[in-house]
């Protein structure tokens, strides 16, 4: 079965530095571009930006540049989204999901999803 | 980027169809083939119901289509079904390897 398994829910405080983790299995890990997807309480999806396994390629969206980072360690078939310094507003539902496929044209939608992680910040 | 302009709700009764508008700018929806929509139930993942503007991955019923015109995508559910009550998201590709969501649709089955 095809899935991607985020890590389980974080509380933190301001300041506080954070890694999530999303594990695929199923598939060949290092031929999909990886995606992170933020949901704020209440509010829509944000896309942030995709991570190609393979070479460690990175593409953030202009709003979350500089915000986080992405990485990946294929040995494990694990992608990581991380956070320097959390902020309140960083509360939200993060989503890792698998790029249907990419041919260099643009961006066809992601056909798989993990769990997501919860990520809450407050002092 | 701007996110897409969905309208905040739609609704209709069983069996009658249902079509939400996805509206962007010739920088994202109006100049790529590249438009999704995912249906997400609250709690759980967002599901991919279409992608590339109409065609549909295996498992998604043929009741969920999807088309584009201009800056405008649409997706348009026949046949409504209680199950189908769920938030709505496009997204677009915009270009530099990115893309945007659109600020999502609540659609109720009457």
């Amino acid at each position: 079965e095809v899935q991607l398994v985020q890590s389980g829910a974080e509380v933190k405080k301001p300041g506080e530095s954070l890694k999530i983790s999303c594990k695929g299995s199923g598939y060949s890990f290092t031929s999909y571009w990886i995606g992170w997807v933020r949901q704020m309480p209440g509010k829509g999806l944000e896309w942030m930006g995709i991570m190609y396994p393979g070479d460690s390629k990175t593409r953030y969206s202009p709003s979350f540049q500089g915000q986080v980072t992405m990485s990946v360690d294929k040995s494990i078939r694990t992608a990581y989204l991380q956070w320097s310094s959390l902020k309140a507003p960083d509360t939200a539902m993060y989503y890792c999901a698998r790029l249907l496929y990419y041919d260099g044209s643009g961006l066809p939608g992601f056909d798989i999803w993990g769990q997501g992680t919860m990520v809450t910040v407050s002092s | 980027q701007s996110a897409l302009t969905q309208p905040p709700s739609a609704s209709g009764s069983p069996g009658q169809s249902v079509t939400i508008s996805c509206t962007g700018t010739s920088s994202d929806v109006g100049g790529y083939n590249y438009v999704s929509w995912y249906q997400h139930h609250p709690g759980k993942a967002p599901k991919l119901m279409i992608y590339d503007v109409s065609k549909r991955p295996s498992g998604v019923p043929d009741r969920f289509s999807g088309s584009k015109s201009g800056n405008t995508a649409s997706l348009t559910v026949s046949g409504l079904q209680a199950e189908d009550e769920a938030d709505y998201y496009c997204s677009s590709y915009a270009g530099s390897n990115t893309a945007v969501f659109g600020g999502g649709t609540q659609l109720t089955v009457l």
